[in-house]
């Protein structure tokens, strides 16, 4: 089946930095990946969808200066978290789509922050 | 908005026992409703997937059902076991930007030997 990575799979750094995530599809092309994050024993919220080639759209009360998403080539999407927080620290989830298979995303592991 | 919503946020039961896990969502205007299995610090991994005309799924000893006029689904685990220990997740997919997720709080499942 259709895979995708993410690395790290945790980061610990420090409140100011930047911290970027990778979101790989490992074996397939992906021209659609989100970005989700998950609170402690919470659900998962979109953050952003991003298409290959083009500006990710961000959900509503989502900082896109903050969060700046790269879909640079149809197998990897990246994550950056400028000038963290504490409250930046979440765990956060990629998935990614095949073209023309809008109801089928691959998740990725997951890449747990923690700023301090 | 669309709102999903699953009942209970948790659940202990012992092995062998049969459960059935609850999903109610606000807006019936759904392109389909899936259940994940998210293990403690992973990622998902998706278990059923129902489109909006069909009334259910089986995958081995899980069944979904769907009732969209209502908002609800089901999902239920036959004869449970340890390894079914997880947080379940349910979410729907709009019939509008079909490609997103809306998912609820999950239900974390313990399965006591």
């Amino acid at each position: 089946g259709a895979v995708v990575s993410q690395h790290p799979s945790w980061v610990i750094c420090k409140s100011g930095t930047s911290v970027k995530i990778e979101c790989r599809s490992l074996d397939f092309q992906a021209t659609t990946m989100f970005w989700y994050r998950q609170f402690p024993k919470q659900s998962l919220m979109l953050m952003a969808t991003s298409n290959e080639g083009s500006k990710a759209t961000y959900e509503q009360g989502v900082e896109k200066d903050k969060f700046l998403i790269n879909h640079a080539s149809l197998t990897l999407s990246t994550l950056t978290v400028t000038s963290a927080h504490p409250e930046d620290s979440s765990f956060y989830i990629c998935s990614a789509t095949l073209a023309g298979a809008i109801d089928t995303q691959y998740f990725g592991p997951g890449t747990r922050l923690t700023v301090l | 908005k669309q709102e999903v919503t699953q009942i209970p946020a948790a659940l202990s039961v012992p092995e062998g026992e049969n459960l059935v896990l609850n999903c109610s969502f606000t807006d019936s205007a759904i392109y389909n409703l899936q259940w994940f299995r998210q293990d403690p610090g992973k990622g998902l991994t998706s278990l059923l997937l129902i489109q909006s005309s069909q009334r259910e799924q089986t995958s081995g000893r899980l069944n979904a059902s769907l009732d969209k006029s209502s908002g609800r689904s089901t999902l239920y685990i036959a004869a449970s076991q340890p390894g079914d220990s997880a947080t379940y997740l349910c979410a729907v997919r709009r019939l509008q930007g079909a490609q997103k997720l809306v998912f609820g709080q999950g239900t974390r499942l313990t399965i006591n030997p």
